[in-house]
């Protein structure tokens, strides 16, 4: 089966950094992505590794290591508006690069 | 900024009813992709549609489901004879390119609550 494990919530002080973490047993492996959802809200993108490495998109970055099937998603200087839930999300392999698999999501808690 | 729009925002219907759900892609975007979201639970793949037909789909994907282009503009979701587990949130997405690396686009969504 295809499965991604993030943790189900995490809670963190305003301005603090918090990684969530995502470990990935797929087919194949294609690419990890990113997601933020806040409630009520639909999906918008964060971030993306196809490569092993860091990417870094202002107070967001996110890591792979393909050896490892894991990646995270780094978020420095929280503010209250970051307070959602995030997705990994992977492409399973090049022949099948159209779907996405998700993670169940990490809700994010944040406290003033 | 262009984005994704999705009619209605909410739809309730009677169990064993058909439901279109209507979406509007980024105009210069090719692939387009239907997903589905159970309350509190994670966001599940059901198709995704390229140059007029599917291009993979799910298991979720059955008989009871269909989507369709009508136009140049629209993209629908047809669930046949509704079940009360087909009650969820329902996004359509929308991506240019479609590569490994390609940013999917989601509208709003629409919930569908089936009584």
């Amino acid at each position: 089966g295809q499965s991604l494990e993030q943790p189900s919530e995490v809670t963190a002080v305003e301005g603090a950094i918090v990684q969530i973490n995502c470990t990935y047993q797929t087919s194949g492996f294609y690419g990890l992505s990113w997601y933020q959802q806040h409630d009520g809200g639909a999906p918008t993108f964060l971030s993306y590794n196809g490569l092993d490495g860091l990417e870094e998109t202002g107070r967001f970055s996110s890591f792979l290591s393909r050896s490892d099937s894991y990646g995270y998603l780094l978020l420095q200087e929280l503010q209250m508006k970051d307070s959602a839930s995030y997705f990994c999300a992977v492409r399973p392999n090049m022949d099948s690069n159209y779907q996405l698999i998700w993670g169940a999501g990490t809700k994010l808690i944040i406290k003033p | 900024e262009p984005e994704v729009t999705q009619t209605p925002s909410h739809q309730v219907t009677q169990m064993g009813q058909e439901v279109i759900l209507r979406c509007v892609p980024i105009s210069n975007h090719l692939y387009f992709y239907w997903y589905r979201q159970i309350l509190g639970q994670k966001v599940e793949f059901l198709v995704s549609f390229y140059n007029n037909e599917i291009s993979e789909k799910s298991e979720i994907f059955d008989d009871q489901f269909s989507v369709e282009r009508p136009d140049g503009s629209n993209f629908t979701l047809k669930i046949r004879s509704t079940k009360l587990e087909d009650s969820a949130m329902y996004f359509c997405a929308s991506g240019r390119w479609g590569g490994g690396g390609d940013t999917q686009y989601f509208g709003p969504g629409t919930r569908l609550t089936v009584l």
